[in-house]
């Protein structure tokens, strides 16, 4: 079945400093490619997303590129916010597009 | 403003009780979901619907129960048989059950407190 694998975390950076998230999948098909954002407490928002082979997904600096040779979506951005601490939840969708298979998560905390 | 609605955000439930949990969304969406997230963990979907009236269970549904007699309502019910229901639930909503039309939207969450 469909299966979503980040990087383990916990992550912690300095302020500006350049930040990868590495996210692979394994599905049948070129599912839809997500990235969402968790502030704590609060439900997921959508960051970005990519729906076929070699699209870049981009957002509030934050890129993706949905890479199918590697079956691989990395998260990136060039100079981290303290306002971008947060866990990150790379997604992706199944075939007929009924439902999300989502990877665990990673906690990105970012120091001053 | 259009959005997904949950409530309460806290709710504190006796063991051996069932309780209900509220989803509305006013996006027009078709398909709607409800997700558990455990700490320091992804979400695990419970059950989803992609038209009024009609469901799926998903991957933990067991000791749950949903109804969706309106599109823009999805309630989730935790019923006694539920071992450990402590938890954050999340509902989420999307345009419908398409390729392409698959992002989903969430609500703020409501977490449970089993005493």
């Amino acid at each position: 079945g469909d299966s979503v694998t980040q990087m383990e975390g916990p992550v912690t950076l300095s302020e500006e400093a350049f930040l990868t998230i590495n996210c692979t999948y394994t599905a049948t098909g070129y599912p839809s490619l997500f990235w969402y954002v968790q502030y704590p407490g609060e439900g997921l928002q959508l960051l970005l997303k990519a729906t076929k082979a070699d699209d870049k997904g981009s957002n509030k600096g934050f890129e993706a590129t949905y890479r199918k040779e590697t079956t691989s979506f990395h998260l990136e951005k060039g100079s981290v916010q303290v306002s971008d601490s947060a866990v990150y939840f790379c997604a992706l969708s199944s075939l007929d597009g009924s439902r999300l298979t989502f990877g665990e998560g990673t906690q990105l905390t970012v120091n001053p | 403003d259009g959005g997904i609605t949950q409530s309460p955000k806290y709710l504190f439930r006796k063991e051996g009780q069932n309780v209900t949990l509220s989803c509305e969304q006013n996006l027009n969406h078709d398909a709607m979901y409800w997700y558990r997230q455990d700490p320091g963990q992804g979400l695990r979907l419970i059950y989803y619907s992609q038209i009024v009236n009609d469901f799926q269970k998903g991957d933990i549904a067991e000791g749950y129960s949903v109804s969706r007699e309106k599109k823009e309502s999805f309630p989730l019910t935790v019923t006694s048989a539920q071992k450990n229901p402590t938890a954050f639930y999340l509902c989420a909503s999307s345009r419908s059950g398409v390729v392409g039309a698959d992002t989903q939207y969430f609500g703020p969450g409501t977490r449970l407190t089993v005493l």
